[in-house]
């Protein structure tokens, strides 16, 4: 069985500030994905950023990196220059071995201007 | 690309009623999903097709559950004798390879 686990119920960042955001797993999967997606108030989810387990280099997409720790079993992600349109829930969450994706229980982000 | 279209937004039942749920996804898009989310909780995964075909599907979805993709297009989830305990969002999302799901905005539920 996989399990995603998110710390942090709440953070808070300035604008322009960085934040990280973590996340831990587990899984018997040799081959697994992670994903980090965002929930604005509008409810949609919306793919922020995509690792695959055998990569080893971290995924990066423009103001959104990871820190992917395979042997810790840990993947977190930094949002650097933080704007106000990041504050949102961002869940992170894990898939091997289906189709179906395992999902943290979300931290929210509060971005201050 | 219109992107995921869930129908309707909201709906408000009373318990013991039937509720159908319908998703379109994206038109090339042959791979299908619905999750659950409760409120504070991530989404939980319900069931998953490729194409026509019910190829997954979570112990969540007891027999009071049943989805359908007839014709490998549209989706519609439907729930009988629902219960309180079924208050929550639907969320479908599609996907043509798997490796990106594109979600809809939901279907919340309330059941009174």
């Amino acid at each position: 069985a996989q399990t995603v686990t998110q710390s942090q119920p709440e953070m808070s960042v300035q604008e322009a500030e960085t934040v990280t955001l973590s996340c831990t797993y587990d899984t018997s999967e040799s081959d697994y994905y992670l994903f980090w997606y965002k929930q604005p108030p509008s409810r949609q989810m919306i793919l922020v950023i995509r690792q695959e387990a055998y990569k080893q280099q971290n995924a990066t997409e423009n103001r959104f990196s990871v820190n992917f720790q395979k042997a810790a079993k840990s993947f977190s992600l930094k949002i650097s220059d933080s704007q106000l349109g990041d504050a949102a829930m961002y869940f992170c969450a894990s898939q091997g071995g289906s189709e179906k994706l395992v999902f943290g229980k979300g931290t929210k982000l509060t971005v201050n201007p | 690309d219109t992107g995921v279209s869930q129908d309707p937004r909201h709906k408000i039942t009373k318990r013991g009623q039937n509720v159908t749920f319908r998703c379109d996804p994206i038109s090339e898009h042959n791979r299908l999903y619905w999750y659950r989310q409760t409120l504070g909780q991530g989404p939980e995964f319900l069931t998953y097709f490729q194409n026509e075909a019910q190829l997954e599907k979570s112990r969540l979805l007891s027999d009071r559950f049943s989805a359908e993709r007839p014709k490998g297009s549209f989706s519609t989830l439907e729930i009988q004798r629902t219960e309180q305990g079924d208050s929550a969002m639907y969320l479908c999302a599609s996907s043509d390879r798997g490796e990106k799901l594109f979600f809809g905005s939901g279907t919340q539920l309330s059941v009174l």
